[in-house]
């Protein structure tokens, strides 16, 4: 079975750090999307692409994260500086824009920020 | 009033009992639907579609109502493997695939 992948599955750092996450959507999937799910706020979507063009980063905080779509099978989330409340699990999910399709999750990257 | 809303349980019912789960959703232009299925520590993982028709597949069963702007999920003859949290995800705008996320049903198979 196909499977987006995410690197690291964990990651423990400091405050201030500067934190990437990575993500392979799954071939031939032209949309990722970027979320961050913590017990209080569920599943927020921080960023998505379409075609590696980024269409929505409205629920990134912008003076820290930034996300980027180097190419078709690379996506990447990088917060710097990184404090303590960003601590949560940021998964990654590809879809194909093509009607209206579900989305596929990665495992996921467990992020603590120390 | 959210956009997504489902009763966050949690619903603990004896193995072998038929559960069901309402969400509603607050876009009446609302185009898809569908239920996910989260296990603790794991990844959101699509469980069925919802379609306009109703669908069924294996124990599960999912109904559309838009009139009531409602979705539902029943489950028969429930098993221990069943325990998760079940999310009920819309998608509110055709031709955007932006999907909402309710907070989840949890739900736990007793024994």
């Amino acid at each position: 079975d196909a499977r987006v992948t995410q690197t690291p599955r964990h990651k423990v750092t400091e405050m201030g750090q500067e934190v990437t996450m990575r993500c392979q959507p799954i071939l031939g999937h032209n949309t990722v999307f970027w979320y961050r799910q913590t017990m209080m706020q569920g599943l927020e979507l921080l960023a998505y692409f379409r075609n590696r063009a980024p269409l929505d980063d409205s629920g990134m905080p912008k003076d820290r994260f930034s996300a980027e779509m180097p190419d078709a099978t690379l996506a990447t989330l990088k917060i710097q500086p990184s404090e303590p409340r960003d601590s949560a699990v940021y998964f990654c999910a590809s879809g194909l824009y093509a009607g209206q399709q579900p989305q596929h999750f990665g495992d996921g990257t467990r992020l603590s920020i120390l | 009033r959210k956009e997504v809303e489902q009763d966050p349980g949690p619903f603990n019912v004896p193995e072998g009992a038929t559960v069901a789960f309402n969400c509603t959703y607050s876009n009446s232009a609302s185009q898809s639907f569908f239920w996910y299925r989260q296990d603790c520590r794991k990844e959101p993982k699509l469980l069925m579609s919802v379609y306009s028709s109703g669908n069924e597949d294996g124990r599960f069963t999912a109904q559309l109502n838009r009139a009531s702007q409602y979705i539902s999920l029943l489950i028969r003859d429930s098993k221990l493997s069943d325990s998760a949290t079940y999310l009920c995800v819309v998608n509110p705008n055709f031709g955007n695939e932006k999907l909402t996320f309710g907070t989840g049903t949890r739900l736990t198979i007793i024994p």
